[in-house]
């Protein structure tokens, strides 16, 4: 059985400063996304990433793929207020399309 | 991008009733519907899969009987969750997914239920 966990579970950051967070997953996944939910409101695609080694960013976040030690990243640079959301990583065990969550990482920006 | 759409977005309902959750697929058509629960503070829990036509696979520990799933069509899924408790108050998500775009799910706006 696949699962996923994020860690930190709770990120209270100081505006313009950098922090990770992780996503561990435990069996063979092919693909692993990045989503970001305001409060009271559905899902926002950030990332989608398929392959080792496999790196995207937009804006102040940066998401990566280490296939190998099951883990992802999303780095966030110079955070600002408005990044202030709930972000969750997911991934994807087979080509089913089934998705397993993370528990979800609450980011605030403090100014 | 493909849009998902979810109707109604908030439902009230007595203990007892039974409610019905729309899911549709805009501008695409949607070989595959999924169905998440979200109760707050926490992840998304995936309910079941439904593949247009057939019957929908249900996770372990998720009562088919009360949480009726139809996908009639391709841009249409239906979420049926009968005889509501208030344990069933909670934040419904359905997301979709096209044939060419495997690996890409579309998620719904939600829809909030609760029930007195």
């Amino acid at each position: 059985e696949l699962k996923v966990e994020q860690n930190p579970l709770f990120l209270s950051m100081q505006e313009g400063k950098n922090y990770t967070i992780y996503c561990n997953y435990s069996t063979t996944s092919d693909r692993l996304y990045w989503y970001r939910q305001d409060p009271g409101k559905s899902l926002e695609s950030l990332f989608v990433l398929l392959s080792n080694g496999a790196v995207k960013q937009e804006g102040r976040l940066m998401a990566s793929l280490d296939t190998k030690a099951r883990l992802s990243t999303l780095h966030i640079t110079a955070a600002v207020h408005d990044l202030s959301a709930t972000y969750f990583c997911a991934a994807g065990g087979t080509s089913y399309g089934k998705l397993t969550f993370g528990q979800g990482t609450i980011l605030t920006v403090h100014p | 991008g493909a849009v998902v759409s979810q109707h109604p977005s908030r439902v009230i309902c007595k203990s007892g009733t039974s409610v019905k959750i729309e899911c549709r697929s805009l501008d695409f058509q949607a070989t595959t519907m999924f169905w998440y629960r979200q109760f707050p503070k926490q992840s998304l829990m995936l309910m079941a899969t439904s593949n247009e036509g057939s019957k929908a696979t249900y996770e372990q520990g998720v009562e088919k009987d009360k949480f009726l799933i139809n996908h009639a069509s391709l841009t249409l899924s239906t979420l049926t969750v009968t005889s509501a408790h208030p344990e069933d108050s909670s934040f419904y998500i359905c997301s979709a997914r096209e044939r060419a775009a495997q690996n890409e799910q579309f998620f719904g706006p939600g829809t909030r239920l609760t029930v007195l």
